[in-house]
């Protein structure tokens, strides 16, 4: 069964270092997403992207954060200026088109530490 | 803003018993989707099940079945014969079309031999 991959599975930085958390997902999906949970928190939603575009944001996507699909395989993230605060676990999900029915998928998960 | 509650931070059952994790939800849609995502350790989400609003009929996937009150927002999980692989983090999610997933904070369920 096809799967969403993120690398790495754990990514230690330094306070203000950038970082960019990658993923690939399922090859005909249309739609992508990160998710973000701090550890022991539920899982907020970032950032959807479609067509080359954000479709949608959350507050917690500030300036420092960004996508981009540079490829035809890859999605990422890439958080320029890392804070404590963003130690957090990064799904990256993706999804066939806008029908009701299209479930999204998960990948494993990035997890960031910021030292 | 669509919300998520699940109230019981926190259940354990004993391995072959019955066990079910309640979910409400606050929306103004009526065409929505809702979720049960499961996290073992490991912190993967897996999807447990999902349950279309319009439809009446509860959703079921083996020993995992949900009853799905829409007039009154209410959306539990069910897990028959629980499994010692059962153990993780279970959180209710709900989705309108198009949109992202909103998630609740999630329940610890541990399931005892």
């Amino acid at each position: 069964e096809p799967e969403v991959t993120q690398t790495p599975s754990h990514q230690v930085t330094q306070m203000g270092q950038e970082v960019i958390l990658r993923c690939v997902p399922i090859s005909n999906h249309l739609y992508f997403y990160w998710y973000r949970q701090i550890l022991g928190q539920k899982v907020e939603f970032l950032v959807s992207f479609y067509n080359n575009e954000i479709s949608e944001k959350s507050e917690i996507f500030d300036d420092q954060f960004s996508v981009e699909r540079p490829d035809g395989s890859n999605f990422t993230l890439k958080i320029r200026s890392t804070k404590l605060e963003d130690s957090a676990m990064y799904f990256c999900a993706s999804r066939l088109g806008l029908l009701l029915t299209d479930t999204q998928y998960f990948g494993p998960g990035t997890r960031l530490t910021v030292l | 803003a669509q919300t998520v509650t699940q109230s019981q931070p926190e259940m354990s059952v004993q391995e072959a018993e019955t066990v079910t994790l309640s979910c409400t939800y606050d929306t103004s849609e009526s065409n929505y989707y809702l979720f049960w995502y499961k996290q073992p350790p490991s912190r993967q989400m897996i999807l447990v099940i999902r349950q279309e609003a319009y439809k009446q009929q509860n959703a079921t996937e083996n020993r995992f079945s949900v009853n799905f009150q829409k007039a009154a927002k209410s959306f539990s999980l069910k897990i028959s014969d629980s499994q010692l692989g059962d153990t993780a983090m279970y959180f209710c999610a709900f989705m309108k079309q198009a949109e992202k997933l909103v998630f609740g904070k999630g329940m610890k369920l541990t399931v005892n031999p």
